[in-house]
């Protein structure tokens, strides 16, 4: 299956400092990415749906200029976690929609953020 | 409002028995379903698929039932293996364009030796 990256795995940041998250397709083009939050226990909420080469959407109460998503080429998208507070620690994935298999999403392995 | 529910939030099974996952949806614009494996701390993983045009798919121990008209669809795993022990997501999706998939809240198998 298709194989998809995100960077880093792992990211503990001091409260009010921004944090970037990439999220990478290896081996097919993505025109649109996904980004996805889990909480402990709870389901994959959807935060936004990022397509290249335009402004991400955004979930209701998500907000967007706390959640910068920037989706520059068909391979990357990125989510930057601007003034983080401790709320903000969280398990983020992204997954990303590849035509040849338009019913699937491929997902990355995700990034644990831990604000102090 | 949730539009796909898993309602048994664990299930626990003997090695070598069957296990068996429900997921029930609202939506009845859903026109494919996917179950998702996933560990903690890394991705969901792919493990299979239906249309909503069948009521059954099958891939080696992994069978998945959809019954449309209940707005319903299960996972059978058969044997059950220790290594199936994580959580499973459903997920639904609309049309098989750039649309995202809608989870259930999941449920953790956890098969015994």
């Amino acid at each position: 299956g298709a194989v998809v990256s995100q960077h880093p795995s792992r990211v503990i940041c001091k409260s009010g400092t921004s944090v970037k998250i990439e999220c990478r397709s290896l081996d097919f083009q993505a025109t649109t990415m996904f980004w996805y939050r889990q909480f402990p226990k709870q389901s994959l909420m959807l935060m936004a749906t990022s397509n290249e080469g335009s402004k991400a959407t955004y979930e209701q109460g998500v907000e967007k200029d706390k959640f910068l998503i920037n989706h520059a080429s068909l391979t990357l998208s990125t989510l930057t976690v601007t003034s983080a507070h401790p709320e903000d620690s969280s398990f983020y994935i992204c997954s990303a929609f590849n035509r040849a298999t338009p019913y699937e999403q491929y997902f990355g392995p995700g990034t644990r953020l831990t604000v102090t | 409002d949730q539009q796909v529910k898993q309602n048994s939030p664990s299930l626990s099974v003997q090695e070598g028995r069957i296990s068996i996952l429900n997921c029930d949806y609202t939506n009845s614009m859903f026109d494919y379903f996917l179950w998702y494996k996933k560990y903690p701390a890394e991705g969901p993983t792919f493990l299979i698929s239906i249309s909503s045009i069948k009521d059954k798919n099958e891939d080696g121990r992994f069978t998945v039932f959809l019954n449309k008209s209940a707005k319903h669809l299960s996972l059978h795993i058969v044997p059950s293996q220790p290594g199936d022990s994580a959580v499973y997501f459903c997920a639904a999706k609309v049309d098989s364009g750039n649309t995202p998939l809608v989870f259930g809240k999941g449920t953790r198998l956890s098969v015994i030796a």
